[in-house]
């Protein structure tokens, strides 16, 4: 099956720093998206993005998908930012999700 | 518009027995896949329901099963707990292709 490996797993940051979050995946894939998990476990959708670069505000990816890899860059980075990032990807809704990275922003 | 719904949020039951849970997605959405997630062995995909269609499936046991109905609720079911089974079950909701999945809250299932 599709290997998924996100690095760092763990990153602590000062509010204010940006940081870039990696996803590398083992084959071609139609469906590529970023999560962020909460403290009280709810994954919100952050991206879709097979391909390309999107941005919403401080927050922006890019999958670069004939070297498969994602990026996901958090900028201005806020207390409410911490949890965990997941990348999940697959064909159609056959999803895999990555361990995840770590994120905790001190004020 | 209305999130996903799973219910019910939290469950305590005992080894040996079964569970169902239940996840409502969002209003025209037909694909609705469970996800079982551990600290141990994070988020891993269950089985993916399309038009009341088992469409995908992972790697679990036959103990865990899933169902579908015509509304597009679902429903997942576990016979014969056991204790490994303690997690939290995530259902997610989208209107097929995938690009618009949403998350429900959970159910936390704990077995002892």
């Amino acid at each position: 099956g599709i290997q998924v490996e996100q690095s760092p797993p763990d990153l602590i940051l000062q509010e204010g720093a940006n940081s870039t979050l990696r996803c590398n995946f083992s084959d071609s894939v139609n469906n590529l998206q970023w999560f962020h998990q909460n403290p009280w476990g709810q994954l919100i959708n952050l991206f879709y993005i097979p391909s390309g670069t999107k941005q919403n505000g401080r927050l922006s990816a890019t999958t670069v998908a004939t070297e498969r890899y994602s990026l996901l860059y958090i900028s201005s980075s806020q207390t409410t930012d911490s949890g965990v990032y997941f990348c999940a990807l697959g064909r159609n809704n056959d999803m895999r999700f990555g361990a995840g990275t770590r994120l905790t922003v001190k004020p | 518009k209305a999130g996903v719904t799973q219910t019910p949020r939290y469950l305590i039951k005992t080894r040996g027995q079964q569970v169902t849970l239940s996840c409502s997605p969002i209003s025209g959405h037909r694909s609705v896949s469970w996800y079982q997630q551990t600290p141990g062995q994070g988020l891993q995909f269950l089985f993916e329901y399309f038009s009341e269609t088992q469409r995908n499936k992972g790697n679990f046991p036959g103990r865990f099963s899933g169902r579908q109905f015509s509304n597009s609720r679902s429903e997942m079911n576990v016979s014969t707990l056991e204790l490994g089974d303690s997690a939290l079950y995530l259902c997610a909701s989208s209107l097929g292709s995938g690009d618009d999945y949403t998350f429900g809250s959970g159910t936390r299932l704990t077995v002892v």
